[in-house]
């Protein structure tokens, strides 16, 4: 069974520093896609970044980043020059593999950035 | 793009009564589209997953006579909650996957209350 742990339930950050949230992640398939999801207290789910697992390029997305190491399957987000709009839940997800359409989720970090 | 509406945005019910939550997708087709519950503070839990024009497929421990999932057309899923109890109580989000990539866009919830 595909299964996936982010083992910071809450982290905390000045504005305008940088924050990485941790993502592991067991699966047996050697494509798949890897998803950072965020939900700010509005609580609607907005996907931030994705990562393809045959692609060696860490994906970036403005101030978003991905540490992708297959090998030892960890999926890490770092947000740069962070903003009090980056205040969230931040989940990472993916699916199984390319022909399995459900994601499995982590339990999620909170993410709070301090004025 | 890959917007998803979901009406209502909140909905009180008295025990008993059923209630409907709607799913849309406004600007793509969605062959698949997923239905979440998730608690306070917590991860989203799937419940389902709706394909279009066929019966849908539920999770383990999810009753399927309790939560009725009609896809009737490519942009449109319903959730209804049957005889509904106060345990029923929860946020309900639903979502789309794009057809040509993997990811999910999600609708922005239903704050179900059963008095």
């Amino acid at each position: 069974a595909q299964t996936v742990t982010q083992s910071q339930p809450e982290m905390s950050v000045q504005e305008a520093e940088t924050v990485t949230l941790s993502c592991t992640y067991d699966t047996s398939e050697s494509n798949y896609y890897l998803f950072w999801y965020k939900q700010p207290p509005s609580r609607q789910m907005i996907l931030v970044i994705r990562q393809e697992a045959y692609k060696q390029q860490n994906a970036t997305e403005n101030r978003f980043s991905v540490n992708f190491q297959k090998a030892a399957k960890s999926f890490s987000l770092k947000i740069s020059d962070s903003q009090l709009g980056d205040t969230a839940m931040y989940f990472c997800a993916f699916p199984a593999n390319f022909g399995n359409e459900k994601l499995t989720f982590g339990t999620g970090t909170r993410l709070t950035i301090i004025p | 793009g890959a917007v998803v509406s979901q009406h209502p945005s909140r909905v009180i019910c008295k025990s008993g009564t059923s209630v409907k939550i709607e799913c849309r997708s406004l600007d793509f087709q969605a062959t698949t589209m997923f239905w979440y519950r998730q608690f306070p503070k917590q991860s989203l839990m799937l419940m389902a997953t709706s394909n279009e024009g066929s019966k849908a497929t539920y999770e383990q421990g999810v009753e399927k006579d309790k939560f009725l999932i009609n896809h009737a057309s490519l942009t449109l899923s319903t959730l209804t909650v049957t005889s509904a109890h106060p345990e029923d109580s929860s946020f309900y989000i639903c979502s789309a996957r794009t057809p040509l990539t993997y990811e999910q866009y999600f609708g922005p919830g239903t704050r179900l209350t059963v008095t």
